[in-house]
């Protein structure tokens, strides 16, 4: 079955960038879609489709895909952007799966 | 405005059923597959459940032949029947909607969430 790896934790200073990764084999070739969850709350979409975002989403909030290795990237990060961010790919042996999750500390 | 609200959690023992159902408004809820994530405390999220437009529904192996999802369009409602329940079933169930295309499946509305505790 495919598999997400996500770093469990990602710190970064407020107005800095922060990266979160998610890795798989040729994670390029599938459509990576990605959420947030603040503590106590239900997740939100942020970015689907490797790069697009919702309507609402600010676009400091970003995303690439290529080889084994996707990415959301925040730019220029808040204390409110302090929250867990999943990964998500629909694979054809595991169905709709979710990377483990990324704690993002705004230090 | 687009809300999903979810219903029916609860405490039950090992081995009982518990019946889950989700209000959708705000959207055409007919015109969208739907699905069930559920979450442990502290951990990740797992996909447990999809209908289609169709009503096709789709299982993982760990819930499958224990779970049986539904949708009921004239109503817009989603049901998710858990029977056999385990203690690792205990978690928050969310209702979400489904977006995207054939390979490029996305959950893009999430309710709030139902707790399920799995506990003699």
């Amino acid at each position: 079955s495919y598999v997400l790896t996500q770093p469990p934790s990602v710190s970064v200073a407020p107005g800095k960038t922060a990266r979160i990764t998610c890795g798989g084999n040729n994670i390029g070739s599938k459509s990576v879609h990605w959420y947030q969850q603040k503590p106590g709350q239900a997740p939100v979409l942020v970015i689907y489709y490797d790069s697009d975002r919702p309507s609402g989403i600010p676009e400091r909030f970003s995303g690439s895909n290529s080889g084994n290795t996707a990415t959301l990237t925040i730019s220029r990060v808040e204390a409110g952007d302090e929250a867990d961010y999943y990964c998500q790919v629909w694979d054809s042996s595991s169905d709709h799966l979710f990377g483990g999750g990324t704690k993002l500390t705004v230090l | 405005e687009v809300q999903l609200v979810e219903s029916g959690g609860g405490l039950v023992q090992p081995g009982g059923s518990l019946r889950l159902s989700c209000a959708a408004s705000g959207f055409t809820f007919s015109s969208y597959d739907m699905h069930w994530v559920r979450q442990t405390t502290g951990k990740g999220l797992e996909w447990v459940s999809a209908i289609g437009t169709a009503g096709d529904t789709y299982y993982p192996g760990s819930v499958k032949g224990r779970f049986t999802i539904s949708r009921e369009n004239a109503k817009n409602s989603l049901y998710l029947q858990m029977n056999s329940l385990r203690a690792g079933d205990t978690a928050v169930y969310y209702c979400a909607r489904g977006g995207g295309s054939y390979g490029s499946y996305y959950m893009d509305v999430w309710g709030k969430g139902t707790t399920v505790t799995v506990s003699s």
